[in-house]
This record gives structure tokens, C-alpha cells and sequence, in this order.
């Protein structure tokens, strides 16, 4: 198995809903990833799990709280969101935590719409 | 923290060899640099990675001068279907945050 899989493909929330995303992959990588990528944009890095332990972009608003239950599934939870946080949502996984010099494998995004 | 510069979009007819330059003028010593290409609405697709001189898989070409201020990835006679956006991306093995998309190259292939 070379993928990974991301559902919903898409989802529509309000601003007051809790939603998650979900992202698996069973390629045996010790790292995954979450990006947020605006439309014309370019993907950027939002939260780095790396053999399980967090590292989190501190701009990232409180409002996106990720979770790695395991090395092999990844979620995004979200709660009370701005219609500004619509976008695609993308999972990525590597060898390691080191997105620069491994090669990520992306799954295919969660396209995010906050009305 | 290595920026990366490309141009904002090029056009090409199918069948020519394309070739799309990043310059990254502050790379480091550590640094790696792989291309991704990506289509409207899919998560970014690994090309084709190096470190320095040149490097060639069945689909791509990369080519990196020995100063590795810039690096050129070539695509040989496009298709339609080599339309999408080209990203290049510089990091080494540290934290990943330090490692950033550039704003990628949106190529066009026209018949």
C-alpha cells in the first residue's frame, strides 16, 4: 500500500460545529503531516507528528487540535471555525520528521468549506 | 531557513522538453531539493529529489550547478496531462517547519 487516505473528501461547517478529518497510511512512515493549502496557494505546514511526538506551527490558531491515536492514522479536529479557515486540507506521511529531505507522500485533501 | 524562488507560470506546446528553474540562494550545506507536482483539487506528487550535479528518473531531470544557488527540473516532451503546478522545496533533515513550499510554477501544455 502506497497511499494516503483522507475522508471526508468534503465537508461543509458551521461556525459553531466540531468536525474532524481523518488520514491513514500504511506505508509503516514514522511521520505525518497536516497542510492547509488556500486556493492558488502553496500547501503550508500546520502540525508535524513524528514518531508520535507533536510539533506545532505556532501560528496556527487553537481552534485546529490534531491527534495521532498511532503511528498509521492521523485526525484533525475542528471546532468553531471562521469562514477564512475554508480551504483544502492536506495529510502527508514520510520516512521521518524531515520534510525537507524525505519524500512526502500526500493523500488526495479534505476540501474544507466554514459557512 | 532556504526561500525558494521559481517563475509564476510558463507555457509549452506538447512534445517539447520544458525546463523550470528554482533559485534558492541561501540553501545550506544539509539542504535537499525535491520537486512535487500537483493538479487542482490532489495533494502535491513527488517528482524527483537531489542534492548536487544531476539526477534522472522516468520522468524527470535535475539538474544542480556545483554552487547549488538554483537547481532546474526538465520534463521531456510534455503531454497534456503535464499541466499542474510544479513546486520546489529545500530542507534538510531538521525540524520541519524550516522547510517551506515555494509559491510553485503553474505550467500550461497547449496541442
Amino acid at each position: 500500500d502506497t497511499e494516503v487516505t483522507q475522508t471526508p473528501k468534503h465537508l461543509v461547517m458551521g461556525m459553531t460545529n466540531k468536525k474532524s478529518l481523518k488520514c491513514e497510511q500504511h506505508m509503516g512512515h514514522r511521520a505525518m503531516y497536516w497542510y492547509k493549502q488556500k486556493a492558488k496557494k502553496p500547501p503550508e505546514l500546520m502540525f508535524v507528528y513524528s514518531y508520535e511526538k507533536l510539533s506545532i506551527n505556532e501560528s496556527v490558531p487553537s481552534r485546529f487540535s490534531p491527534e495521532c491515536p498511532n503511528s498509521s492514522l492521523l485526525n484533525l479536529h475542528l471546532h468553531a471555525l471562521q469562514p477564512e479557515d475554508s480551504a483544502l486540507y492536506l495529510c502527508a506521511s514520510s520516512p521521518e520528521g524531515a520534510p525537507g529531505a524525505n519524500v512526502l507522500t500526500f493523500g488526495a485533501g479534505s476540501r474544507l468549506t466554514v459557512l | 531557513l532556504a526561500k525558494t524562488t521559481q517563475p509564476i507560470s510558463m507555457d509549452s506546446y506538447e512534445g517539447q522538453e520544458v525546463n523550470i528553474t528554482c533559485s534558492h540562494n541561501n540553501i545550506a550545506t544539509n539542504d535537499y531539493i525535491t520537486w512535487y507536482q500537483q493538479f487542482p483539487s490532489q495533494g502535491p506528487r513527488f517528482i524527483i529529489q537531489g542534492y548536487k550535479t544531476k539526477v534522472t528518473n522516468e520522468v524527470a531531470s535535475l539538474f544542480i550547478p556545483a554552487d547549488r544557488k538554483s537547481s532546474t527540473l526538465s520534463l521531456p516532451r510534455v503531454s497534456l496531462s503535464d499541466t499542474a503546478v510544479y513546486y520546489c522545496l529545500v530542507g534538510d533533515r531538521g525540524g520541519g517547519f524550516k522547510t517551506i513550499f515555494g509559491a510553485g510554477t503553474r505550467l500550461f501544455v497547449k496541442a
